[in-house]
């Protein structure tokens, strides 16, 4: 199975600030990276699909880029909304496997 | 407007069973897979299963195995999961979610709540 790590794993912010996540697949995975958040107690929304592609109503401020074994999901101003658990996610082989998660809390 | 819904969980016992439904709308059903995912409690998010969109193949992460399997109705736009021999660690809330071109999935459903306890 392909292991997918994501750094880090949790991070205090501010309003406003960039911010970037990192997730590295153990193996090649082409472009088959999708990004997705989740608030507590809701359903996960996707945000970017094939490593780079801004999903539709998604916000221009994440953006995502990489491809084979090293992706990021950058976040260009951070909004309230966005203090939740951002997780990654490889489309390429199944099982397909998530990574850990990246906890963004409020500093 | 897209729409999946989960319905089905509840309380039970170790080695018993239980079946997971997730009605669509809002899209052709029968042109999309459907995947499973979900997430115990405290944890992160584990993908479950898929079954493809004429329900001619299903994948399942190995540690449900033989003991999870998918169905669907097309004509009903129904997907169900059969789960098994549950074990408490099956505890967590499911999500079905639509397959997508990209090979991902979006959007997801809100979940339906298994708790396997003894």
């Amino acid at each position: 199975d392909i292991q997918m790590t994501q750094s880090p794993s949790s991070l205090s912010a501010s309003v406003g600030d960039r911010v970037t996540i990192t997730c590295r697949a153990s193996q090649g995975i082409g472009n088959n990276l999708a990004w997705y958040r989740h608030k507590s107690g809701k359903a996960p929304e996707r945000l970017i699909y094939a490593a780079s592609t801004l999903d539709v109503g998604v916000p221009s401020r994440f953006s995502g880029s990489g491809s084979g074994i090293e992706f990021t999901l950058t976040i260009s101003s951070l909004q309230p909304e966005d203090f939740a658990t951002f997780y990654c996610l490889q489309c390429n082989t199944y099982p397909y496997t998530f990574g850990p998660g990246t906890r963004l809390e409020l500093k | 407007q897209v729409k999946l819904v989960e319905s089905g969980g509840g309380v039970v016992q170790p080695g018993r069973s239980l079946r997971l439904s997730c009605a669509a709308s809002g899209f052709t059903f029968r042109n999309f897979a459907v995947h499973w995912v979900r997430q115990a409690p405290g944890k992160g998010l584990e993908w479950v299963a898929v079954i493809w969109k004429d329900g001619s193949y299903e994948y399942h992460v190995d540690s449900v195995k033989g003991r999870f399997t998918l169905s669907r109705d097309n004509s009903a736009n129904t997907v169900s999961l059969q789960m098994n021999d549950l074990r408490v660690e099956d505890t967590a809330m499911y999500y079905c979610a639509r397959g997508n071109i990209a090979f991902d999935f979006d959007p997801w459903g809100q979940g339906t709540l298994v708790t396997v306890s003894p």
